[in-house]
């Protein structure tokens, strides 16, 4: 089942902008992934983080997790055409995991 | 890193045709591996969790008898598609995880593109 809900639904922003989406859940977690989605592949894991995180980076990419407001985003910095993608969360710890609607993100060059 | 193998990538079969897909683990041993069923424009869901050496355990109203899981070992599952038809026609995706490792996230296949004529 759908764990939450994740927005925007899709996002279009030029090259060289930030693009921010947001996930939200609804039961505990122990941690909550990111994943993106080229189109007609499967998906690529981005960053996972922990319930005891605040915050994490990677490469362009900044993770924030709110778990008093059962919430994440997603920030990707200085956008390229190759971002573009769908893009999931994801919680369920070690076991299943439960994934939200996806953002699509557009980057036009 | 972690590579999970899916095969075929897609598949282009009449109704009523019986359909195999692979997921392998190439560089991890995967107790549990999990398959996901992806309409266009969605998100993945969940069908079932392979267990090594046990039966599947199927989401609430994925048809066990329809979609056949094997998980025969550490680093192999397979679903297959009975008697396919066009309704099946699916984007599926696989995705296991190290067993050895906790917290960890999973690994994705590359999915198989089901299109019963």
């Amino acid at each position: 089942s759908q764990q939450g809900e994740e927005d925007p639904q899709a996002l279009s922003i030029q090259e060289g902008e930030n693009a921010t989406m947001n996930c939200s859940y609804k039961t505990s977690i122990n941690n909550l992934q990111w994943y993106r989605q080229n189109s007609g592949r499967g998906l690529v894991h981005l960053i996972l983080i922990r319930s005891n995180e605040r915050e994490k980076h990677s490469g362009r990419l900044r993770v924030t997790l709110d778990t008093s407001k059962k919430s994440s985003s997603l920030l990707i910095t200085a956008s390229r055409a190759a971002d573009t993608a769908s893009y999931f969360c994801a919680t369920g710890g070690d076991y299943k995991l439960s994934f939200g609607a996806g953002t699509t993100v557009t980057v036009r060059a | 890193g972690a590579v999970v193998s899916q095969h075929p990538s897609w598949v282009i079969c009449k109704s009523g045709t019986s359909v195999k897909i692979e997921c392998r683990s190439l560089d991890f041993q995967a107790t549990t591996m999990f398959w996901y069923r992806q309409f266009p424009k969605q998100s993945l869901m969940l069908m079932a969790t392979s267990n090594e050496g046990s039966k599947a355990t199927y989401e609430q109203g994925v048809e066990k008898d329809k979609f056949l899981i094997n998980h025969a070992s550490l680093t192999l599952s397979t679903l297959t598609v009975t008697s396919a038809h066009p309704e099946d026609s699916s984007f599926y995706i696989c995705s296991a995880r190290d067993t050895g490792l906790s917290n960890q996230p999973q690994h994705f296949g590359d999915g198989t593109r089901l299109s019963i004529l």
